[in-house]
């Protein structure tokens, strides 16, 4: 199984919602990555686990929160968006180690109205 | 800090044509060098990747990248362009991902 899995696939909500996005695998990768993709433009990493650890926040709003409760599971905690985070959102996961390739899922299309 | 450079956003070849796409990478130390296809509305899906050793690296759907260290290049190529391979091309670096601002390419019949 080399499946990353992203629920939902499509959320709209509004500026005051709270809302989460999920993500899980079950390669036994122990690191697993959020990337925000907008239109036409190439991934940027936003967050990075490591054995459950966060271990790189590319400057990212505290309106973003990740979370791993495991070593399968990520998530990432939305509220007080703004409609410019309007993107797809990607979660990936790899082998740790320098030399590794990542697994991304199929992406949740967020819209923010 | 690596970075890669995709030269083209978009790329045009007709079926059955070459398909050539071009990255260029800059690193102070050895690269580690992906290609990943994005279609429409979906993920990124792993096309090949060079790591050590042979420098021709051959992936999926019949693509292959050679890893030039004397021109810092890593392109990637297809002898014949099929209507499934229009897509978002990436190349990427390192560990995390860092990714070249993509090549959309398109296959005309």
């Amino acid at each position: 199984d080399t499946e990353v899995t992203q629920t939902p696939k499509h959320l709209v909500m509004g500026m005051t919602n709270k809302k989460s996005l999920k993500c899980e695998q079950h390669m036994g990768h122990r690191a697993m990555y959020w990337y925000k993709q907008k239109a036409k433009k190439p991934p940027e990493l936003m967050f990075v686990y490591s054995y459950e650890k966060l271990s790189i926040n590319e400057s990212v709003p505290s309106r973003f929160s990740p979370e791993c409760p495991n070593s399968s599971l990520l998530n990432l905690h939305l509220h007080a968006l703004q409609p410019e985070d309007s993107a797809l959102y990607l979660c990936a996961s790899s082998q740790t180690g320098r030399v590794t390739e990542a697994f991304f899922g199929q992406g949740t299309r967020l819209t923010v109205v | 800090a690596q970075s890669v450079t995709q030269l083209g956003s978009h790329v045009s070849v007709s079926e059955g044509a070459l398909v050539l796409l071009r990255c260029n990478y800059s690193s102070s130390v050895p690269p580690y060098l992906f290609w990943y296809v994005q279609y429409p509305n979906q993920g990124l899906q792993l096309l090949l990747k060079y790591t050590t050793g042979a420098t021709l690296v051959k992936g999926i759907n019949g693509f292959e990248a050679e890893f030039k260290k004397s021109e810092t290049s890593f392109h990637l190529t297809k002898p014949s362009a099929h209507m499934s391979d229009a897509a978002e091309y990436f190349c990427a670096g390192n560990t995390p991902l860092v990714f070249g601002k993509g090549t959309r390419l398109s296959v005309i019949a």
